[in-house]
């Protein structure tokens, strides 16, 4: 089974440019989570979708983030403008649904440097 | 109050010790627990989940849980150096329309030779 894909798996802006992220969950996983890591913390959630409904972005900086899931299978996330402080790694992850439990599998991650 | 603690470490024990990495949550309603492994550079790993009280064993791991304490705990026995890594402690609540982890910072482990 493939796992889930990410691209790129590096990036370096200037602050002030965009960026985009793309990913491709695990085939037949329903939902999908974009998160925000930033070096020594653990991963914080910016946005859920369930197919391609949004379930949650609470913590998405809509003025400058934002996400999409066309088809309910691929997504991307964009950054306009980028700030120095969204230099981090940014993690996609899906999972389905198995009984009451609900295990994430994210992908290897884009690693976006802000100068 | 942080939704998920851990202690950042290093938590540096011997080889073939037994590791024990431990988690508190704020969340009563919280309703299944993950432990995560993440090697520098990497993304994360899952490596267990608990939902029940008690201890739940796989291998080399034990994940263990208190729910009336708010704890959750991986121990990890005969240590080796490939275990060296950050763990990291997830604990899912659920939002209007699905489920949702919060992770804790993580904790680092060294197992030294």
């Amino acid at each position: 089974e493939a796992g889930v894909a990410q691209s790129p798996r590096y990036k370096i802006i200037e602050k002030r440019q965009s960026v985009a992220f793309w990913c491709n969950p695990i085939s037949g996983h329903a939902t999908l989570y974009w998160y925000q890591q930033i070096l020594g913390q653990g991963p914080k959630l910016l946005i859920q979708f369930q197919n391609n409904g949004v379930v949650d972005d609470s913590q998405l900086p809509k003025d400058r983030f934002s996400a999409e899931r066309l088809k309910g299978v691929d997504s991307t996330l964009k950054i306009q403008p980028a700030k120095l402080e969204d230099s981090a790694v940014y993690l996609c992850a899906s999972s389905s649904i198995s009984g009451r439990v609900y295990e994430q599998y994210f992908g290897p991650g884009t690693r976006l440097t802000v100068t | 109050q942080k939704e998920v603690e851990q202690n950042s470490g290093p938590l540096s024990v011997p080889e073939g010790a037994i590791a024990s990495l431990n988690c508190t949550y704020s969340d009563r309603g919280s309703q299944s627990f993950f432990w995560y492994r993440q090697y520098s550079g990497k993304s994360p790993e899952l490596i267990m989940f608990i939902y029940s009280n008690g201890d739940k064993e796989d291998g080399r791991f034990t994940a263990q849980l208190n729910k009336a304490s708010q704890y959750v705990s991986l121990l990890i026995r005969d240590s080796q150096p490939s275990d060296s890594a950050t763990y990291l402690c997830a604990v899912k609540g659920f939002t209007g329309g699905g489920n949702k982890l919060t992770f804790g910072t993580g904790t680092q482990l060294k197992v030294e030779l």
